[in-house]
């Protein structure tokens, strides 16, 4: 199926550990993106990649390290997790320059114990 | 900057209408969105419209776009269960890049 798969779609963890999520589209797109979306379910862009290079980079801590080996992957690793890192993680992905809004995963739930 | 600000929170009765307001601050918006959210699911796509046109309208759903008062809504025509939901309006300068607002949980009740 043409999609965005993302992996795990829970993941709990204690804090201070170190974790990855991956996400993975089959949509041809170039651009992919993290989004978080905490517990207000506020939605707030943390990445952009487009053909593996970052382009969009808001205020995130330096423990968030995103990574695009290929334009069809983009993963995020987090280091030292703390409790305020609990989210839902979404990964989309789009065409550069293209109107027609994105193609989002269903989401990655992130609890730190 | 980028503000979108929504109300939290609108109930309405099977078979009504629902509208579901949008505010927001940067004038450079080209496209604006319309997402939904069902409980445990990403954001689907349900209607775009941009910054040139006043109204969309794409079957039970009608986009109408204030320029002037940076307001945007979503009108639902005969609302069902199947609804039930969070709508997020979203703008995007350059398309590279959407801002969400804070979202509109949707009940339809019987």
């Amino acid at each position: 199926d043409t999609a965005v798969s993302q992996t795990p779609k829970y993941l709990v963890t204690q804090m201070g550990n170190d974790k990855s999520i991956k996400c993975e589209q089959n949509l041809g797109h170039d651009t992919m993106y993290w989004y978080k979306q905490d517990s207000k379910k506020f939605l707030k862009i943390m990445f952009s990649y487009n053909n593996k290079e970052l382009i969009i980079n808001e205020t995130v801590p330096n423990r968030f390290s995103p990574k695009s080996p290929d334009k069809a992957h983009l993963n995020l690793h987090i280091n030292s997790l703390e409790l305020g890192d609990s989210a839902v993680y979404f990964c989309a992905s789009s065409f550069q320059g293209q109107h027609y809004g994105y193609t989002f995963g269903s989401g990655t739930r992130l609890t730190v114990v | 900057g980028e503000d979108v600000e929504q109300s939290l929170f609108l109930s309405v009765r099977e078979g009504d209408s629902s509208v579901i307001n949008c505010t927001y601050t940067d004038s450079s918006s080209t496209y604006l969105y319309w997402y939904k959210q069902e409980p445990g699911a990403g954001l689907q796509l349900l209607t775009y419209i941009f910054s040139n046109m006043d109204m969309k309208q794409d079957q039970r759903l009608t986009v109408l776009l204030n320029k002037k008062d940076k307001h945007l809504s979503l009108r639902i025509a005969d609302t069902q269960t199947g609804d039930s939901a969070i709508y997020f309006c979203a703008e995007s300068p350059t398309a590279s890049k959407l801002t969400f607002g804070t979202g509109t949980r949707l009940q339809v009740t019987l």
